[in-house]
């Protein structure tokens, strides 16, 4: 059982649609992190939470730590959105205080 | 120029060689990590060192070594490539390890054990 679980794994969707990222975790946390990674290959952060919601852009992040969730919306997708994108989760209550990562969600957005 | 370098980019290889993926940093970070992704899985991490004295196995180091030469230098080796090890590998550094500790990533290195 991985201990981050992404839906869905793959979304396609139109330019200018509204994009939702979904991410569940089991383990206690200390912060949440989406990444960003494109066809190249490289990887990104977006964002860093431990409560509540961020913005940058047109990309918006929620977690509630009590659900243990976490929503990554894109706002007017366009086809430069196009990308995996990752969540992944800081353990609380190790050294390491190490990240579990999710699968990964395929985003496609069609012009 | 790039924070996290790797060398190689791509590296195809065949079952039983031994092979030495490289990572630089100059972003002054203490810490840095080894990961692999496969396809449809999360990254998984395979050795981490928090300084120069200091190196820890991650959950997949089966098979694989480590080297951290200087703070900016961590290299991994494939002491005897098999071909499920073929894989994306990324280096990655971060500062204080804390819990809003941000993870920086090299662009990958692409290995195929054939």
């Amino acid at each position: 059982k991985n201990e981050v679980e992404q839906s869905p794994q793959n979304l396609t969707a139109q330019e200018g649609e509204f994009i939702t990222i979904n991410c569940s975790y089991s383990v206690g946390i200390s912060a949440l992190h989406w990444l960003q990674q494109h066809p190249g290959g490289g990887i990104v952060s977006l964002f860093m939470l431990s409560s509540g919601k961020k913005k940058h852009g047109r990309l918006i992040a929620t977690i509630n730590i009590q659900e243990k969730h976490s929503s990554l919306h894109i706002t007017a997708s366009h086809p430069r959105d196009s990308a995996v994108y990752i969540c992944a989760v800081r353990s609380r209550g190790s050294t390491l205080g190490r990240l579990y990562f999710g699968r990964g969600t395929q985003l496609t957005v069609w012009p | 120029d790039a924070d996290v370098t790797q060398t190689p980019r791509n590296r195809i290889t065949k079952t039983g060689k031994r092979i030495m993926l490289e990572c630089s940093q100059t972003k002054g970070h203490d810490r840095m990590y080894w990961y692999r992704q496969d396809p449809g899985l999360g990254l998984r991490l395979i050795y981490y060192s928090f300084d120069v004295k200091d190196i820890n196995k991650g959950e997949i180091s089966d098979g694989y070594s480590v080297s951290r030469q200087a703070q900016a230098k961590f290299s991994l080796s494939l002491e005897s490539a098999i071909p499920n090890q073929t894989a994306l590998y990324f280096c990655a550094t971060s500062d204080l390890g804390g819990p809003t500790d941000t993870q920086y990533f090299g662009p990958g290195t692409r290995l195929t054990v054939l």
